[in-house]
């Protein structure tokens, strides 16, 4: 099947651990991003990477790091997790520009105790 | 920053009903996207709007794309049980970095 993929669905870890999300698109897209939902259900962007570079850089702690071995990956991996970081974290992608649709992964969601 | 209000929050109806949604946004967009999440999963595209003006339809599904490229409308005609999920609207800048802004969500309920 042709789709975003993200492991692990569900990760309960706590506070202080590293821990690493994985996304892995099939679409031939060109850009990945990451989103993060919190409990209010908001979606807000995260990363950006295009073909393996970074394009976009929200305000984000330096405690996320995304990784893009290649363009149809894009992973994840936070240092030092906090509570506030429980949410649910989306993969996209997309073709790079204004008329491409992002076509989501079904999330990950991580709870911090 | 740029941001999207939807409103209200939640939205309750009976099946057979048809529902309106609308989005409207500080800034200009040049797409407009309409996307649906249920429990458990990411959000899926419904509709997207390419140009000022636009009207399209899937389904029994239908949406507009402002004149001042401000807002967006979605309208669901003769819902059924399974429309019931989260429906944001989107918005998508210009550029070869653009980024996909968010509204808030409004979750539907259909009451059989």
């Amino acid at each position: 099947d042709t789709a975003v993929s993200q492991t692990p669905k569900y990760l309960v870890t706590q506070m202080g651990n590293d821990k690493s999300i994985k996304c892995e698109q099939n679409l031939g897209h060109d850009t990945m991003y990451w989103y993060k939902q919190d409990s209010k259900k908001f979606l807000k962007i995260m990363f950006s990477y295009n073909n393996k570079e970074l394009i976009i850089n929200e305000t984000v702690p330096n405690r996320f790091s995304p990784k893009s071995p290649d363009k149809a990956h894009l992973n994840l991996h936070i240092n030092s997790l906090e509570l506030g970081d429980s949410a649910v974290y989306f993969c996209a992608s997309s073709y790079r520009g204004t008329n491409s649709p992002l076509h989501f992964g079904n999330g990950t969601r991580l709870t911090v105790t | 920053g740029q941001q999207l209000n939807q409103s209200p929050q939640s939205m309750f109806i009976q099946e057979g009903e048809d529902v309106s949604m609308n989005c409207t946004s500080s800034s200009i967009f040049n797409t407009w996207l309409w996307y649906k999440q249920d429990p458990g999963e990411g959000p899926v595209l419904l509709i997207a709007l390419y140009k000022a003006g636009e009207l399209t339809s899937n389904g029994r599904l239908t949406a507009q794309f402002g004149i001042t490229r401000k807002d967006s409308f979605l309208n669901i005609s003769a819902s059924i049980p399974s429309d019931v999920g989260i429906y944001f609207c989107a918005g998508q800048d210009t550029g070869a970095n653009s980024k996909l802004t968010f509204g808030k969500g409004i979750t539907l309920s259909v009451r059989p």
